[in-house]
């Protein structure tokens, strides 16, 4: 079975330019998670998706990121602009159903210089 | 705010012997809890699960669970090389069908051969 899938694996930008990451779930897993973690800290979750709907965005800073899961399959992160402190790695999970384990993909590490 | 305490060590512990990682947590209405491994520049891995109090044992790995201490540990015997990892403890809350992990920043443990 084939894993949670991101792309891409690195990316190098300036502060306020823009950046968007992908994510591709483990097939059939309907909930889809967004964290961001920080170098040193524990992943914080942005964003929850249950299928196509947003279920929980209480972390997520709208005025410069956001996030969407067109047909409940694959989801795309978007943060713009950048600023200096959005450098971390952005971990996409997913899980067959809620309250279910949750299965990270490999992360998307972002530099902002 | 739901907040997940961790000592970020180094926790320094020889080959073969007990290494024991905890966890607090400030919010009562907490319902499970995790233990993820995660090595470095890797995704977190998850290594066993808790609901109720006591004790859970998965081969070398035990978790113990306090709810009237707020309190969570993983205790791991016959400690290896390839145990040395960040350990996060994440804590599930589950309301209004939110059900993101909120983590700690994790215990570094070193096992020296």
């Amino acid at each position: 079975e084939a894993g949670v899938a991101q792309s891409p694996r690195y990316k190098i930008i300036e502060k306020r330019q823009s950046v968007a990451f992908w994510c591709n779930p483990i097939s059939g897993h309907a909930t889809l998670y967004w964290y961001q973690q920080i170098l040193g800290q524990g992943p914080k979750l942005l964003i929850q998706f249950q299928n196509n709907g947003v279920v929980d965005d209480s972390q997520l800073p709208k005025d410069r990121f956001s996030a969407e899961r067109l047909k409940g399959v694959d989801s795309t992160l978007k943060i713009q602009p950048a600023k200096l402190e959005d450098s971390a790695v952005y971990l996409c999970a997913s899980s067959l159903v809620s309250l279910g384990e949750l299965f990270f993909g490999e992360g998307s590490r972002l530099t902002v210089l | 705010q739901k907040e997940v305490e961790q000592n970020s060590g180094p926790l320094s512990v020889p080959e073969g012997a007990i290494a024991s990682l905890n966890c607090t947590y400030s919010d009562r209405g907490s319902q499970s809890f995790f233990w993820y491994r995660q090595y470095s520049g890797k995704s977190p891995e998850l290594i066993m699960f808790i609901y109720s109090n006591g004790d859970k044992e998965d081969g070398r790995f035990t978790a113990q669970l306090n709810k009237a201490s707020q309190y969570v540990s993983l205790l791991i015997r016959d400690s290896q090389p390839s145990d040395s990892a960040t350990y996060l403890c994440a804590v599930r809350y589950s309301g209004g069908g939110a059900d993101g992990l909120t983590f700690g920043k994790g215990t570094h443990l070193i096992i020296q051969p």
